[in-house]
């Protein structure tokens, strides 16, 4: 049991570039979340979704684009990366229903745009 | 809209001493309350909630809603107890997202 996982780990992106984080979840997780930890800031949230097919915009949406086509599946996207973007990517499930808003989180995916 | 405040970015004590982290909110509706916890070099993990009302790792935290407070407590800090905690909140509803705080760094001393 895989929990949440969040591909890559590691990126370096160079100013106006895209890319794709995947987070997967092995737990029939209806709820996923995408938050972004900056020092001093804690998590914001980016974008979430309450099930397959549908999404959300977060505290702070702007620049970040996400899709959820399949359940276990939740793409955060990056169409121009900016410097301000370089941050710490941490992708979240929960239950709908007993256990709802208790997050099980990924590792986390570093993110540094030049 | 709601808030989360965790007013201190590091705090310090020394192995044995009591501990204290400071979470303050403000929401307009009922709230519910965690403490989520990252160790180093490990995922961000429930720590414990206010509905649940139990202790964890010795670790306690009371609903305060006159004070609108949810201050995460130890009598006696453990080495082991040193990462980052951060407060969060969740809104009630379908959307069910959890507002975080910005986090407080505790380094237990030896």
């Amino acid at each position: 049991n895989a929990g949440v996982t969040q591909t890559p780990k590691f990126r370096v992106l160079k100013t106006g570039q895209s890319m794709t984080l995947l987070c997967a979840q092995d737990m029939n997780h209806e709820y996923m979340y995408w938050y972004r930890q900056d020092p001093g800031m804690g998590l914001r949230l980016i974008h979430y979704s309450v099930g397959e097919g549908t999404t959300a915009k977060g505290e702070v949406p702007d620049g970040y684009n996400v899709s959820r086509l399949k359940k276990q599946n939740f793409l955060l996207g990056l169409e121009s990366a900016a410097p301000s973007q370089t941050s710490v990517y941490f992708c979240a499930s929960t239950l709908e229903g007993y256990g709802a808003n208790v997050l099980t989180f990924g590792a986390g995916s570093r993110l540094t745009v030049l | 809209a709601q808030r989360v405040t965790q007013p201190e970015k590091l705090l310090s004590v020394f192995k044995g001493a009591p501990v204290e982290l400071k979470c303050n909110y403000s929401y307009s509706g009922s709230p519910e309350l965690f403490w989520y916890v990252q160790y180093s070099r490990q995922r961000l993990q429930l720590l414990l909630r206010h509905i649940s009302r139990e202790s964890i790792k010795g670790f306690t935290a009371d609903l305060n809603k006159g004070e609108t407070s949810f201050h995460l407590k130890k009598p006696f800090a453990q080495e082991e107890d040193s990462a980052m905690y951060y407060c969060a909140l969740s809104s009630s509803g379908s959307a069910r997202q959890l507002t975080f705080g910005s986090g407080t760094q505790l380094t237990v001393l030896p």
